[in-house]
């Protein structure tokens, strides 16, 4: 079963513009991961937020979680035409390294 | 430093046959993950090897089955084959203690996955 549940199914932006993508889960989790995917190859890792963390910065990459809604959002800015990919988002409970990943959101971002 | 390879890259196969997809690990990672993507879905976890032996188990029937080996390399198992079974299978290495996540880890790096059809 999935955990996630990624919002909009989605996105198509023009170049240059903010994408914002949320995720929500159903229990407690340990962190929450996103990961994007290229044409129905291999998951690549962007970035991790722990439980007891609300905000994180990675280049740009800004990742919000609010434990008491059990979201998050990922929200890439100043959107390239190579950011068009698959997003996941996966929590983990801590427990076996397991991840339970969302069914993931399209990006399409035209040049 | 190598990263997640898999092998084969695609593969056809029957209803009721059996097939092997290996995987080799990341250097320094000692533990090894298998996902099944359905086309449109998010990756499932299937099982996870951790010191050869299963350490987590997803919903999937006994048919799958796995193996870890000593250089930490692995290989998925499945029998029976059900036209259900075609998937995107991947397969993850992470340098965990096995009992989640330690310092940071359980970010999981993905090998290009073994696309399997089943007719």
């Amino acid at each position: 079963s999935q955990q996630g549940e990624e919002d909009p199914q989605a996105l198509s932006i023009q170049e240059g513009e903010n994408a914002t993508m949320n995720c929500s889960y159903k229990t407690s989790i340990n962190n929450l991961q996103w990961y994007r995917q290229n044409s129905g190859r291999g998951l690549v890792h962007l970035i991790l937020i722990r439980s007891n963390e609300r905000e994180k910065h990675s280049g740009r990459l800004r990742v919000t979680l609010d434990t008491s809604k059990k979201s998050s959002s990922l929200l890439i800015t100043a959107s390239r035409a190579a950011d068009t990919a698959s997003y996941f988002c996966a929590s983990s409970t801590g427990a076996n390294s397991k991840l339970t990943f969302g069914k993931g959101i399209t990006l399409s971002v035209r040049p | 430093e190598t990263g997640v390879t898999q092998s084969p890259t695609h593969l056809i196969k029957t209803r009721g046959q059996q097939v092997t997809l290996r995987c080799s690990s990341q250097s320094g990672h000692n533990t090894v993950s298998w996902y099944q993507q359905a086309l449109g879905q998010g990756p499932q976890f299937i099982f996870q090897y951790y010191r050869e032996e299963e350490n987590g188990r997803g919903n999937f029937p006994p048919r799958f089955s796995g193996l870890q080996f000593p250089n930490y390399s692995s290989e998925l198992n499945v029998n029976a084959l059900e036209l259900d079974d075609s998937a995107l299978y991947l397969c993850a290495s992470s340098a965990t203690g096995g009992q989640g996540e330690v310092s940071g880890a359980n970010v999981l790096t993905f090998g290009a996955g073994s696309r399997l059809t089943v007719l």
